[in-house]
């Protein structure tokens, strides 16, 4: 069963609009958050992550807004740009062992 | 510069044969981790290490085996028993600290022939 659901396997977005990515979790012992950034046969880059004891996390153009009542969280891209093709991963960790992956939304900005 | 390191970038394999993938970091970090990407999927957790010569196993460990007998390194075997061994293989390490984020290597892509 997966612990951590990204739903739309790619999402296609105007550059200059914002791009919103979804995941959702079923299990409540996730206390830590993360998005991560991948490129093909490249390592994951990490983006941004959140807390559950916060809300919402914000660096330059990137936002995270966590729903911990609706196991929801949403990373936020404005304005999106070219460069930010890629594929998003979240994951979240729930104790001292690894994290728990999503299945990945593969991002495309057009022109 | 501070980073982690994997090699091979590609590494080829007769079916049978054990293989090992190295991982070392010069981040000081005290945990490492190993994971597997199949295409289409996420990541999935082999093997973790939170301190020198410890180590646990994660969701997929059959066929797998790690050491830790430096801070540095962690590398891992595939073994003969693993069943599908062909696939992407990430090594990730994390500072100590309260929600600290892992941060990867560039992977080693594992091809059985």
């Amino acid at each position: 069963d997966q612990q951590v659901k990204q739903n739309s396997p790619s999402l296609s977005v105007q550059e200059g609009r914002i791009s919103i990515l979804n995941c959702d979790y079923t299990n409540s012992m996730f206390d830590y958050f993360l998005w991560y950034k991948k490129y093909p046969a490249e390592g994951p880059t990490f983006l941004i992550s959140i807390s559950s004891i916060k809300d919402k996390n914000e660096d330059g153009r990137f936002t995270v807004f966590l729903n911990k009542s609706a196991k929801h969280l949403s990373l936020h891209i404005v304005p999106s740009q070219p460069g930010d093709s890629a594929v998003y991963f979240c994951a979240a960790r729930g104790g001292a062992d690894g994290l728990t992956f999503g299945k990945g939304t593969h991002l495309i900005i057009q022109p | 510069d501070g980073g982690i390191t994997q090699s091979p970038k590609y590494l080829f394999r007769k079916e049978g044969q054990n293989v090992t993938l190295s991982c070392e970091q010069n981040l000081n970090h005290d945990a490492m981790y190993w994971y597997r990407q199949d295409p289409g999927q996420g990541l999935r957790l082999i093997y973790y290490s939170q301190i020198v010569n410890d180590f646990q196993k994660g969701d997929i460990a059959e066929g797998y085996s790690v050491s830790r007998e430096k801070k540095e390194s962690f590398p891992l075997t595939v073994t003969s028993a693993q069943k599908n061994p062909t696939a992407f293989y990430l090594c990730a390490s994390m500072a100590r600290g309260f929600d600290q984020p892992q941060h990867f290597g560039d992977g080693t892509r594992l091809s059985i022939l």
